[in-house]
């Protein structure tokens, strides 16, 4: 199994609608990220976490919201998912040195 | 904050050359560096990381790089390129640890 789990790994959703996106990871890591990655942006930060008590908002956490529900598990939500919200999101871990994080495989969202 | 800038989106080798991308970095602070890299449908891989040790630094797949702080550089070099080497590189700092900025990311395609 992989260390780091996202699911679902595609969605196609309308306007409107509400998503959760999911992550699960087997590293006994204290934290984790949710990143959106765009064409030629890179990754961004939309929100992390350093333990289950811990949310931080990132640089664009803006029509997200996320929930750390265990140590293991921490889920992105978008409440209103709009078409500029398509890309590929990616949730990553770290330990509390935070040198060096391990991703998932990613879930590509489109919005229509 | 901290950030980084890659330079180059794409960069073209034939199979046997070297390989070098291109990452500078700004930081108010001693900076972690980082070097990942992306296949098609996967997630992020760590291939190096710079954390305040030795300057040259090897990683994964034959890559390593050079941190130069009169420089703020940090690039990625490797003596020949094979054809599974061609993915998405990604350059990253954080601030010790924490808050990790990615850069826009280089295509290396590898020509045989």
């Amino acid at each position: 199994d992989a260390d780091v789990t996202q699911t679902p790994r595609n969605r196609i959703t309308k306007t409107g609608k509400r998503i959760m996106l999911e992550c699960s990871q087997t590293k006994g890591h204290d934290r984790m990220y949710w990143y959106r990655q765009d064409p030629g942006l890179g990754l961004r930060l939309i929100y992390y976490s350093f333990d289950v008590k811990d949310i931080n908002k990132g640089e664009i956490s803006d029509g997200y919201s996320v929930s750390r529900q265990a140590q293991a598990k921490f889920s992105l939500s978008l409440e209103s998912a709009i078409p500029n919200q398509t890309a590929l999101y990616f949730c990553a871990t770290s330990d509390y040195r935070g040198d060096g994080y391990t991703f998932g495989s990613g879930t590509r969202l489109t919005v229509v | 904050a901290q950030s980084v800038t890659q330079l180059g989106s794409h960069v073209s080798v034939s199979e046997g050359a070297l390989v070098l991308l291109r990452c500078n970095y700004s930081s108010s602070v001693p900076p972690y560096l980082f070097w990942y890299v992306q296949y098609p449908n996967q997630g992020l891989q760590l291939l190096l990381k710079y954390t305040s040790a030795a300057t040259l630094v090897k990683g994964i797949n034959g890559f390593e790089a050079e941190f130069k702080k009169s420089e703020t550089s940090f690039h990625l070099t490797k003596p020949s390129a094979h054809m599974s080497d061609a993915a998405e590189y990604f350059c990253a700092v954080s601030d010790q640890g924490n808050d990790m900025r990615f850069g826009a990311g280089t295509r290396l395609t590898v020509k045989p």
